[in-house]
């Protein structure tokens, strides 16, 4: 009864660190998503894939990588942190154009 | 572009009382509608969904309704639960499970 994992829950990064932040997904969702959350802006797509293998841009792709070797994963990578990526992060998967989303990632920039 | 608004941004009531949240998107074309719960430190349950065919679902004390012309959803919550306080999502899917458009939330408070 997993749905959406994501690991970690909490990460503090120093500035030009890179990380990446788990998600897995146990629902054989074709459809995966990034998201940020931030105070007023909302909840806005950094990076989403429609299958393995095939991923594209969000509305905010820049400084974050991903890649999809399996249904199962989904990983955000952050090639160098910058206070600017203090977030906290949610992956979703979808089947059917419904969203379930995981429990988030707490990142903070120093 | 789709764009999503919620209001009220914030609300607060006595226990007991029936509410209404509303949602409002700019472009009918919209496949579904989802609405979402949001506990403060946690991810987002998902509440009900409606697909656009459809005018209203049902999920206990929750009913939300959608009318795709106007570009209007409500969520009425029914016999309002401290359990209940939390933030209200909407969000569109415009593109069929692969572009969802959020609103900012409406933050709900019941007091006891």
């Amino acid at each position: 009864n997993a749905g959406v994992t994501q690991t970690p829950k909490f990460q503090v990064l120093k500035t030009g660190q890179s990380m990446t932040l788990q998600c897995a997904q146990d629902m054989n969702h074709e459809y995966m998503s990034w998201y940020r959350q931030d105070p007023g802006m909302g909840l806005r797509l950094i990076h989403y894939s429609v299958g393995a293998g095939i991923t594209d841009q969000g509305e905010v792709p820049n400084g974050y990588n991903v890649s999809r070797s399996t249904t199962e994963d989904f990983p955000l990578r952050l090639l160098s942190a910058a206070p600017s990526q203090t977030s906290v992060y949610f992956c979703a998967s979808s089947r059917l154009g419904e969203l379930f989303f995981g429990e988030g990632s707490r990142l903070t920039v120093l | 572009k789709q764009e999503v608004t919620q209001i009220p941004a914030a609300l607060s009531v006595p226990e007991g009382e029936n509410l209404v949240l509303n949602c409002s998107f700019t472009d009918s074309a919209i496949y579904n509608l989802q609405w979402f719960r949001q506990d403060p430190g946690k991810g987002l349950t998902s509440l009900l969904l409606i697909q656009s065919s459809q005018r209203e679902q049902t999920s206990g004390r929750l009913n939300a309704s959608l009318d795709k012309s106007s570009g209007r959803s409500t969520l009425y919550i029914a016999a309002s639960q401290p359990g209940d306080s939390a933030t209200y999502l909407c969000a569109v899917n415009i593109d069929y499970g692969q572009n969802f458009v959020f609103g900012p939330g409406t933050r709900l408070s019941v007091l006891p």
